[in-house]
């Protein structure tokens, strides 16, 4: 089956702008949580949608923002951006056991360059 | 709080040699414990993970783990490495408090290297 779909691959944005990040999901996985990855500050959690509802969420402001559909696609979004924000943005989707003993497959990755 | 420690942040073997890929994590009760590996330009592929059971656990592409509760420690192994091999490897853990399956913590990762 198709594995965990994200677009767009890479893209280059400007400071203050914003961006929009896809991801569509293992078929009949319910669970997509979205990861930030940089060199200085590795793989931090960002936030988890399950059933169209933030499920938890990472460390990071306001100017970070998800939302889920109800085929279980989501996207996550940033405001504003920052030459930090600069980072691959990693999916993953999950069958959403709530506990930690769920597995997540990851999708390739969106890679953001802010200038 | 949750945390991985993964000690060596650069590893290089010659192949054919075995590997161990260390890994620490500090949780409060029985952890769920994942290797992944990451190819340059490349999402996260889960390698193996242990949740209860036998404390060895075979994975993928020949790698193995081994889960010692007295040490904090989920240290990763191959027997014999091939070229292929070469990428970056993350220790994760699952969240502990309930409802948060979405969720890991990883550690820095370590990134191996292949000398032919």
């Amino acid at each position: 089956k198709a594995g965990v779909t994200q677009t767009p691959r890479y893209l280059i944005k400007t400071r203050g702008q914003q961006v929009t990040l896809s991801c569509s999901p293992i078929s009949g996985h319910r669970s997509v949580s979205w990861y930030q990855q940089t060199p200085g500050q590795g793989l931090q959690f960002l936030f988890e949608y399950f059933s169209e509802t933030q499920r938890n969420k990472g460390n990071f402001p306001g100017r970070f923002s998800g939302r889920q559909f109800s085929n279980s696609r989501s996207e996550m979004n940033v405001s504003t951006l920052e030459l930090g924000d600069s980072a691959l943005y990693l999916c993953a989707s999950s069958l959403a056991r709530a506990s930690g003993a769920n597995v997540l497959t990851f999708g390739a990755g969106s890679r953001l360059t802010v200038l | 709080a949750q945390s991985v420690t993964q000690p060596d942040i650069h590893i290089t073997v010659s192949e054919g040699a075995s590997l161990e890929l260390r890994c620490n994590y500090s949780y409060g009760a029985t952890p769920y414990l994942f290797w992944y590996v990451q190819s340059p330009g490349q999402g996260l592929q889960l390698l193996l993970k242990y949740f209860s059971g036998d404390t060895l656990v075979q994975g993928i592409k020949g790698f193995e783990a081994e889960f010692k509760r007295s040490q904090s420690s989920f240290n990763l192994r191959k027997p014999s490495v091939h070229w292929s091999d070469a990428a970056e490897y993350f220790c994760a853990v699952g969240a502990e408090s309930y409802n948060q399956g979405g969720k890991l913590i990883f550690g820095q990762g370590t990134e191996l290297s292949v000398k032919p």
